[in-house]
């Protein structure tokens, strides 16, 4: 299987703390995205980074990558209650063109 | 900032029946997507679809799901005959590249397919 496995699946911190999930996938990529999902909406892309890319911002996102290791994180530094959300890894499949999606870490930030 | 609209948001729908689900893609993309999320699962692929045809598709699409690109702006799905387990929130997706290449897929808001 190629699909990517978020770490932890669940997550719950303080307003303004700093919270890190950990997505790791088994099959040489060329980039990996993370998307956030509020419960029962659509998927909202976060940030692409590509495989030639150790490190990329956005915002208070910060998202490696480890192509050696085969892992990615998310960080997100001062979280807000808004933050509160599945976060997922998705990567493309070998040869094709769809993402295999993770399970996601679920997000809960506390006012 | 352009986005993927779908309708509805949530059907209901009797087992047997037919339903379509509408997305607009981002008007400049090239490829398009079904996905879906059965409730507390992972998100899964279904199908893509580029140049007017279906380039990929996964075993969940079966002879029971197809789609269509009627007119150069809308992108639709059909299950033919529903099954309660085709209850699943169910997303589009669109992109100007393959995700292969390093292209982001879009993903809409989704529509709620309640099969009952």
């Amino acid at each position: 299987s190629q699909q990517g496995e978020e770490d932890p699946q669940a997550l719950s911190i303080q307003e303004g703390e700093n919270a890190t999930m950990n997505c790791s996938y088994k099959t040489s990529i060329n980039n990996l995205q993370w998307y956030r999902q509020n419960s029962g909406r659509g998927l909202v892309h976060l940030i692409l980074i590509r495989s030639n890319e150790r490190e990329k911002h956005s915002g208070r996102l910060r998202v490696t990558l480890d192509t050696s290791k085969k892992s990615s994180s998310l960080l997100i530094t001062a979280s807000r209650a808004a933050d509160t959300a599945s976060y997922f890894c998705a990567t493309p499949r070998t040869g094709a063109n769809n993402l295999f999606f993770g399970t996601g870490t679920r997000l809960t930030v506390i006012p | 900032e352009p986005e993927v609209t779908q309708t509805p948001s949530h059907q209901v729908t009797q087992m047997g029946q037919e339903v379509i689900l509408r997305c607009v893609p981002i008007s400049n993309h090239l490829y398009f997507y079904w996905y879906r999320q059965i409730l507390g699962q992972k998100v899964e692929f279904l199908v893509s679809f580029y140049n007017n045809e279906i380039s990929e598709k996964s075993e969940i699409f079966d002879d029971q799901f197809s789609v269509e690109r009627p007119d150069g702006s809308n992108f639709t799905l059909k299950i033919r005959s529903t099954k309660l387990e085709d209850s699943a929130m169910y997303f589009c997706a669109s992109s100007f590249g393959q995700s292969n290449s390093g292209n982001t897929i879009y993903f809409g808001e989704g529509s709620w397919l309640t099969v009952v």
